[in-house]
């Protein structure tokens, strides 16, 4: 079974910091990784998507890479602002079968 | 464009009771999937299906029963709720294997 782990499970920063969440995974024979971002009480939005054969994607202020072999995936979120607190999840999903297998997030407070 | 609705946001059962909940999807996609969220377990998989007239068992099965009989559509039933399925139900889709989108959620509680 996939397990996937999110450290630290909880992360304050002051406005304007750079900064970086992780996301490690033990079986390295993924499909691809999926961010999202989940706000208190809210459904789940798709941050991005990282293919297997892909190294990093980034989409704005947002930038995520993956390393297969050593089982880890970071997101890099640059000049953060309070609209960034929420919690961050990552989705490992594997070659075979249909499943993802998500990580229990990461709770990112940006103090203005 | 909806994206992935999902029918009713807010339950509240007594032991025994059944009920269903309906997730809609209007993007044309193959795979759809009912995931829990429980706080400090993170997302797991309940049922899944990819395609329409087919479904097959994720992580967490037992209790639950689904059916896809739309492509649109894809229903999570409870025939006996029990206290430990209170959660909050995720329903997503996805266009094959690709990213997968969700909707707003089903808060239910099992008295």
């Amino acid at each position: 079974k996939q397990e996937v782990t999110q450290i630290p499970a909880a992360l304050s920063v002051p406005e304007g910091e750079n900064l970086v969440l992780n996301c490690s995974f033990t079986d390295s024979a993924i499909y691809n990784l999926q961010w999202f971002r989940q706000d208190p009480g809210k459904g789940l939005t798709s941050l991005l998507l990282i293919q297997s054969s892909q190294r990093e994607q980034t989409s704005g202020r947002l930038n995520a890479s993956l390393d297969k072999s050593s089982g880890r995936s970071t997101l890099y979120i640059a000049a953060s602002q309070p609209g960034d607190s929420a919690t961050y999840l990552c989705a490992v999903r594997r070659n075979t079968g249909n499943q993802f297998y998500f990580g229990t997030g990461t709770s990112l407070t940006v103090i203005p | 464009n909806a994206g992935v609705t999902q029918t009713p946001k807010f339950r509240v059962l007594k032991t025994g009771q059944s009920m269903t909940l309906l997730c809609a999807q209007d993007m044309n996609h193959e795979y759809m999937y009912w995931y829990r969220q429980d706080p400090g377990m993170g997302l797991r998989l309940i049922h899944y299906s990819v395609g329409e007239g087919t479904t097959a068992k994720g992580e967490v099965p037992d209790g639950y029963n689904v059916s896809r009989l739309k492509k649109q559509n894809f229903l999570l039933g409870l025939e006996s709720a029990a206290p430990s399925q209170t959660s909050v139900y995720f329903c997503a889709s996805s266009l094959t294997t690709n990213e997968q989108f969700f909707g707003p959620g089903t808060r239910l509680t099992v008295l």
